[in-house]
């Protein structure tokens, strides 16, 4: 099994651009949650979603979207970067409330 | 909504204990405890569920008194590899997908 993996693991974009961080999860995971990590700030959740078709806001989902077609993958689009975006995005999946598995992290930068 | 942790940063010696407490306004279903070193993904340690049960990994155990909504975790015997940055997580129902973190306490154990 893989896991939780994201991808890419580094990236740059300029302010205006757009992109899509990508999740995939091999465990048949319910639950997927996107978090982004800033120096003292802990784990903000972005969004989340409790099965395929069903997504919800979290605590910072503003300039964000995702989508839940299928049970293992998660995206998180970012619609126009900016800044503030810079941080380090986690992705992550549980069955049900259990206990989450983490994927290894997307760095991203925002110029 | 976010839980408050305390303390934010502790500094131990090898073989000292410590304890980490999180606190909520909200009325709790679960208390998760995960572990970040620096550059990785964390990495969940244990869940406690509504009724005030005592959870015990290793030498790092865990209490969840649900009527204060409070949870703490003990670290006896510190070790070395137990430095490292501690989330507590809180999710409010049995069928959400929504874990909020606290900001985290930095644990450093020094030889």
């Amino acid at each position: 099994n893989a896991g939780v993996t994201q991808t890419p693991k580094f990236q740059v974009l300029k302010t205006g651009q757009s992109m899509t961080l990508q999740c995939a999860q091999d465990m048949n995971h319910e639950y997927m949650s996107w978090y982004r990590q800033d120096p003292g700030m802990g784990l903000r959740l972005i969004h989340y979603s409790v099965g395929a078709g069903i997504t919800d806001q979290g605590e910072v989902p503003n300039g964000y979207n995702v989508s839940r077609s299928t049970t293992e993958d998660f995206p998180l689009r970012l619609l126009s970067a900016a800044p503030s975006q810079t941080s380090v995005y986690f992705c992550a999946s549980s069955y049900g409330v259990g206990h989450y598995t983490f994927g290894s992290g997307t760095r991203l930068t925002v110029v | 909504q976010q839980p408050v942790q305390s303390p934010q940063a502790v500094i131990l010696r090898e073989g000292e204990d410590a304890v980490i407490n999180c606190s909520s306004s909200k009325a709790l279903y679960s208390v998760h405890w995960y572990r970040q070193k620096h550059g990785e993904a964390p990495v969940f340690l244990m869940i406690l569920l509504k009724g005030g049960e005592q959870k015990g990994h290793e030498k790092i155990s865990a209490s969840f008194n649900e009527k204060k909504q409070q949870s703490s975790l003990y670290l006896t015997a510190s070790q070395l590899s137990y430095s490292g940055t501690y989330f507590c997580g809180t999710g409010v129902s049995s069928n959400t997908g929504k874990l909020i973190f606290g900001q985290g306490t930095t644990l450093q154990v020094k030889p």
